[in-house]
């Protein structure tokens, strides 16, 4: 198994809403990434895990809050958000932590806020 | 911190034209070098990469790249673009030591049949 499984495909919310995204590999990835993508635009980085724990948050705002319950899943818990955070959510995961490693991405979770 | 610079925002070309997309870094130190393409729909997948030895590394469906150090350069090339390498790609670069890829603006490359 090669793949990033991201769930769910698309999201609708508003704004008092309480939703998550989901994302889980299987390649034994020690790893996880979250990157959000606006339309028209590249992946900027929002949260790294390695082995499990948090080692990178790109000043993201407290209304994303990640979790990796297991090395295999990373979930990204969605509170009280905005309509400017409408943007395609991508998971991604690498076999080691360090920069030598190729990235592998899921096909992403679109979110639109209302 | 870490910068990449696509030159190209869009372009276009006719089948079995030669591509070459730039792309240039602002980082003093070791680099790994990457670059991903989007196929409309899709999601990013890996052309090819660099991480030390010959610069001149190859990848899938017939890309190439070349990392010039003095140039902080690593621009993808192909000698004859084919309708379905229609697609945004992205260069990205990740300091040795850390796990930040960052990613180039990238380059919308339509090409007509």
């Amino acid at each position: 198994d090669t793949e990033v499984t991201q769930t769910p495909k698309h999201l609708v919310m508003g704004m008092t809403n309480k939703k998550s995204l989901k994302c889980e590999q299987h390649m034994g990835h020690r790893a996880m990434y979250w990157y959000k993508q606006k339309a028209k635009k590249p992946p900027e980085l929002m949260f790294v895990y390695s082995y499990e724990k948090l080692s990178i948050n790109e000043s993201v705002p407290s209304r994303f809050s990640p979790e990796c319950p297991n090395s295999s899943l990373l979930n990204l818990h969605l509170h009280a958000l905005q309509p400017e955070d409408s943007a395609l959510y991508l998971c991604a995961s690498s076999q080691g932590t360090t920069g030598a490693n190729v990235l592998t991405f899921g096909a992403g979770s679109r979110l639109t806020v209302l | 911190a870490q910068s990449v610079s696509q030159h190209n925002h869009h372009v276009i070309l006719s089948e079995a034209a030669s591509l070459e997309l730039g792309c240039n870094y602002s980082y003093g130190g070791t680099v790994n070098l990457f670059w991903y393409v989007q196929y409309p729909g899709q999601h990013l997948q890996l052309l090819l990469k660099y991480f030390s030895g010959d610069p001149l590394v190859k990848g899938i469906k017939g890309f190439e790249a070349e990392f010039i150090k003095s140039k902080f350069s690593f621009n993808l090339r192909k000698p004859s673009v084919q309708w379905s390498d229609t697609a945004e790609y992205f260069c990205a670069v990740n300091a040795n030591a850390g796990n930040m890829l960052t990613f180039g603006g990238g380059t919308r490359l339509m090409v007509k049949p």
